[in-house]
């Protein structure tokens, strides 16, 4: 089966711009989760949606972060203004439901300057 | 308040010996842990996952243990090669279907 797919692999902004990553999840799975992973520490989930509907996003900076799933498939996470601090990369992962194993794209880096 | 430990320093193994991999947690309940492996610029990748109920799991050359008393899982690589050297992740769920990473701990096995 095909793989999680994320686009772009890498992107670089200025500070205060504005960026938008997709996901493309593999078929069938329900859940979906944007993780941001910054350098020498673990994943730290953002948002985690079950079909259409979110199921945690206490640690989504609201102000700034907004993540869609379009139609419970592909999904969008937007970065409006960006901070150098968002520099990461960010994650898409995976499952069939909450309790399973997760299926992780190859991550978009990004940089802010 | 909630903690996730892993070997914070990297871990430094010569091929063909056993590599353990320690992750502590404090402050959780899981219903099951899970550990993935990541390679540089690559998403991690799922190994083995371990309920609350069961004791050890095995999976070829993996071996992961879970000690609620002890809040404790050990992932054990036997025979281990020079491919096995990556990060490796432990993740917990809280009970309410989310899952928690560990910060990982890097594993070179040395030839």
């Amino acid at each position: 089966e095909a793989g999680v797919a994320q686009s772009p692999r890498y992107k670089i902004i200025e500070k205060r711009q504005s960026v938008a990553f997709w996901c493309n999840p593999i078929s069938g799975h329900a859940t979906l989760y944007w993780y941001q992973q910054i350098l020498g520490q673990g994943p730290k989930l953002l948002i985690q949606f079950q079909n259409n509907g979110v199921v945690d996003d206490s640690q989504l900076p609201k102000d700034r972060f907004s993540a869609e799933r379009l139609k419970g498939v592909d999904s969008t996470l937007k970065i409006q203004p960006a901070k150098l601090e968002d520099s990461a990369v960010y994650l898409c992962a995976s499952s069939r439901t909450a309790y399973n194993e997760q299926f992780f794209g190859p991550g978009t880096r990004l940089t802010v300057l | 308040s909630q903690k996730i430990e892993q070997n914070s320093e990297a871990l430094n193994i010569q091929e063909g010996k056993t590599a353990t991999l320690t992750c502590n947690y404090t402050n959780y309940s899981p219903a099951y842990l899970q550990w993935y492996r990541q390679d540089p610029g690559r998403g991690p990748v799922f190994l083995l996952l371990i309920r609350e109920n069961e004791k050890e799991k095995r999976k070829e050359r993996l071996k992961v243990t879970f000690d609620t008393t002890l809040k404790q899982s050990l992932f054990h690589i036997t025979a281990s090669q020079p491919a096995d050297s990556a990060t490796y992740l432990c993740a917990l769920d809280n009970r309410d279907d989310k899952i928690i990473f560990g910060k990982g701990t890097r594993l070179h096995i040395l030839p």
